[in-house]
C-alpha cells in the first residue's frame, strides 16, 4: 500500500494561475479531505468527502474546489491563485465517515508571488 | 467557529526530561486524537482516545481524555532526540469534521 500520495511536492504559482493539487490513496477509505498548514495556525480544514460524490466546505473553503469521482481521488482546485494561499497543503483520508483517525500525505508545500 | 488550544507553544528540553503539554476546549468532545508531525512530514496519530477519564499508553507516550471532556493532555517520559517534532491534538466536530489545535512545538537536545 502506498498510502496517501500528493503531487507535486513543490509548486509556485503568480498571481491568477490555476493549478490542481492532486490527491490519491490505495486503502479503499470513504473520507478524504484537505487542510491547510500556516505557522502558528496547525492545521485548518478547506473541503472534505465523505464519499465519490459527496463533497463539502470546511473552515477556510474560498477560493478551492474540490471533487470527488472516485473513491480513491480527491483533487484541490485553485482557481485564482492568491499569496494568501501560500501554505502547506495536506490531504487525508479516514475509514468511515467520521473523519476519525486520519491517515496523511507528505504535504504539498506551495508558494504564490 | 470551534478552536482547541494547545499549551505550550514550544518547548525546549535536554534528553531524558519528561514533557506535559495539553489541549482545551470550549466545548465538549466525544473523542481525542493526539498526532505527531515531524519536520517536512504529515501528521501520524499517536492515540486516540474514546471516554472521559480514559488512560492511553504508547511505548513512552500517555495521553489522558479529561474528566470534563473539554481537555486532553499528552505526556512523554523520557524525552529522545527523535521525540522532536509538532504535537498536534483533534477532535471531531459535528461528525464529519476533524478539528485541529494550534500545535505545541517540541525540541530535545542531546
Amino acid at each position: 500500500n502506498a498510502g496517501v500520495t500528493q503531487t507535486p511536492k513543490f509548486q509556485v504559482l503568480k498571481t491568477g494561475q490555476s493549478m490542481t493539487l492532486q490527491c490519491a490513496q490505495d486503502m479503499n477509505h470513504e473520507y478524504m479531505s484537505w487542510y491547510r498548514q500556516d505557522p502558528g495556525m496547525g492545521l485548518r480544514l478547506i473541503h472534505y468527502s465523505v464519499g465519490a460524490g459527496i463533497t463539502d466546505q470546511g473552515e477556510v473553503p474560498n477560493g478551492y474546489n474540490v471533487s470527488r469521482s472516485t473513491t480513491e481521488d480527491f483533487p484541490l482546485r485553485l482557481l485564482s491563485a492568491a499569496p494568501s494561499q501560500t501554505s502547506v497543503y495536506f490531504c487525508a483520508s479516514s475509514y468511515g465517515s467520521s473523519g476519525e483517525k486520519q491517515y496523511f500525505g507528505p504535504g504539498t508545500r506551495l508558494t504564490v508571488t | 467557529g470551534q478552536q482547541l488550544n494547545q499549551s505550550p507553544q514550544s518547548m525546549f528540553i535536554q534528553e531524558g526530561e519528561d514533557v506535559s503539554m495539553n489541549c482545551t476546549s470550549s466545548s465538549i468532545f466525544n473523542t481525542w486524537l493526539w498526532y505527531k508531525q515531524d519536520p517536512g512530514e504529515g501528521p501520524v496519530l499517536l492515540i486516540a482516545l474514546y471516554k472521559a477519564g480514559e488512560l492511553t499508553s504508547n511505548g513512552r507516550l500517555t495521553a489522558q481524555f479529561g474528566i470534563t471532556r473539554k481537555d486532553s493532555f499528552l505526556n512523554i517520559s523520557a524525552s529522545i532526540p527523535s521525540d522532536v517534532g509538532i504535537y498536534f491534538c483533534a477532535g471531531p466536530h459535528n461528525t464529519d469534521k476533524l478539528i485541529f489545535g494550534t500545535g505545541t512545538r517540541l525540541q530535545v537536545f542531546p
